[in-house]
């Protein structure tokens, strides 16, 4: 398997632009995430989903941010306006459960939003 | 509820010395933890886990960190530093039914 794998690596767009930043789970895995990475904040859980439905939204920072997983191997996350403090490092994990288990984690998607 | 604290942002060491990186932990159950590690423009990969076991956890690389409950530590070492090793790493806590909790995690540094 090719593990997890996201899509743009660097994603450069000015303030007000729609964002959309794209993930593939390892096949099999029942659980996906989306998290923030920030110097400031450290890594932060925006959302994740169980058989391909959202449980915990709570970390999404605001309605400028959604995400969709409408089948087992494919998960977005949006932003919609971007703002600059939007500017950070997006992972996106997948396990086999959600909890107390190994993530595996993609390389990540770097947004700069000027 | 459930948290975790890494104890220093950086931690220096010459090749060949001992790592030690602190951890320290809360949680209301009995918590699964975990040390993940991050090197530069990568995701992060899971170093070693502790599930209520044997309470010295063998990772990858030579990495290894002790349980202590008294404590409530779970600090990782390793006996003697790689260049290899310098990285970012994420002492990671989970109790329950609840997912991962991230420490701020701590920089490796590795001088020759």
């Amino acid at each position: 398997d090719a593990g997890v794998i996201q899509s743009p690596r660097h994603e450069v767009t000015e303030m007000g632009q729609e964002v959309t930043l794209r993930c593939k789970p390892i096949s099999g895995h029942n659980s996906l995430f989306w998290y923030r990475q920030t110097m400031m904040r450290g890594l932060e859980l925006l959302i994740y989903f169980n058989n391909n439905v959202p449980i915990d939204d709570s970390g999404m920072p605001e309605d400028r941010f959604s995400a969709k997983m409408p089948n087992a191997s494919f998960s977005t996350l949006k932003i919609q306006p971007s703002e600059p403090r939007d500017s950070a490092v997006y992972f996106c994990a997948s396990s086999f459960s959600a909890a107390n288990e190994k993530l595996f984690f993609g390389s990540g998607t770097q947004l700069s939003v000027l | 509820a459930q948290s975790v604290t890494q104890l220093d942002s950086h931690v220096s060491v010459s090749e060949g010395t001992p790592v030690l990186l602190r951890c320290n932990y809360s949680s209301s159950y009995s918590p699964s933890l975990f040390w993940y590690v991050q090197h530069p423009n990568k995701g992060l990969q899971l170093l070693l886990k502790y599930t209520s076991a044997a309470t010295l956890v063998k990772g990858i690389n030579g990495f290894e960190a002790e349980f202590k409950k008294s404590e409530t530590s779970f600090h990782l070492t390793k006996p003697s530093a790689h260049m290899s090793d310098a990285a970012e790493y994420f002492c990671v806590v989970s109790a329950g039914y609840s997912t991962l909790t991230f420490g701020k995690g701590t920089m490796l540094l590795v001088s020759p």
